[in-house]
């Protein structure tokens, strides 16, 4: 039983290099998210997507790149990284967007620093 | 001001003793509230649900206050184990979970 997954764990790269973080769930949850914290910040919204090929933007999206060609895959990339990028990213996953089964899980998150 | 606000802390507390927290949220549209809890570098998890009427669950109990606009967490006869950050978590509209606007988290650390 993986739930959800994230990889890489630890990634540190440089300014202007193309990143992609995976997060995989097996749960088949319709909705899944990617969220950055920062010190000083709340869990922020990156993207979400409510099913494959349906993606939307969250609070904070530029400089990032969703896809969502399986339920269970929701890949994030950052096209052209850069120094504010470098965060803790989260990604979650729910059953339904409401009611009792809106319940987020979390994978173990991806620590990001980009040089 | 932020949309959520909780006090930081830390709550540093003894092993048995009750402690509260309080989050105070701006908006007086919001439909649905949460208390995650998260681990020193670890992801957050949810702890309960703030249903109207309050709830409890064990020795945790969340109550909401919608006319002064805020909601607690009670954890009574604290555990080693309850060491952890508290987060407060706002939906902003019914039935969307891109509207979940997160505090920034109390931090509560439960001494033998």
């Amino acid at each position: 039983d993986a739930g959800i997954t994230q990889s890489p764990r630890y990634k540190i790269t440089e300014t202007g290099r193309q990143v992609t973080l995976m997060c995989h769930q097996t749960w088949s949850h319709s909705y899944m998210f990617w969220y950055r914290q920062d010190l000083g910040h709340g869990l922020r919204l990156i993207y979400y997507s409510a099913a494959a090929d349906i993606t939307d933007k969250g609070e904070v999206p530029d400089g990032y790149v969703v896809s969502r060609s399986k339920t269970e895959n929701f890949p994030l990339t950052l096209e052209s990284a850069t120094r504010s990028q470098t965060s803790v990213y989260f990604c979650a996953s729910s059953e339904l967007a409401g009611g009792s089964r809106n319940e987020q899980f979390f994978g173990p998150g991806t620590r990001l620093t980009v040089l | 001001r932020k949309e959520v606000e909780q006090d930081p802390g830390p709550f540093n507390v003894p092993e048995g003793a009750t402690v509260a927290f309080n989050c105070t949220y701006s908006n007086s549209a919001s439909q649905s509230f949460f208390w995650y809890r998260q681990d020193c570098r670890k992801e957050p998890k949810l702890l309960m649900s703030v249903y109207s009427s309050g709830n409890e669950d064990g020795r945790f109990t969340a109550q909401l206050n919608r006319a002064s606009q805020y909601i607690s967490l009670l954890i009574r006869d604290s555990k080693l184990s309850d060491s952890a950050t508290y987060l407060c978590v706002v939906n902003r509209a019914a039935g969307n979970n891109r509207k979940l606007i997160w505090g920034l988290g109390t931090s509560l650390a439960v001494n033998p």
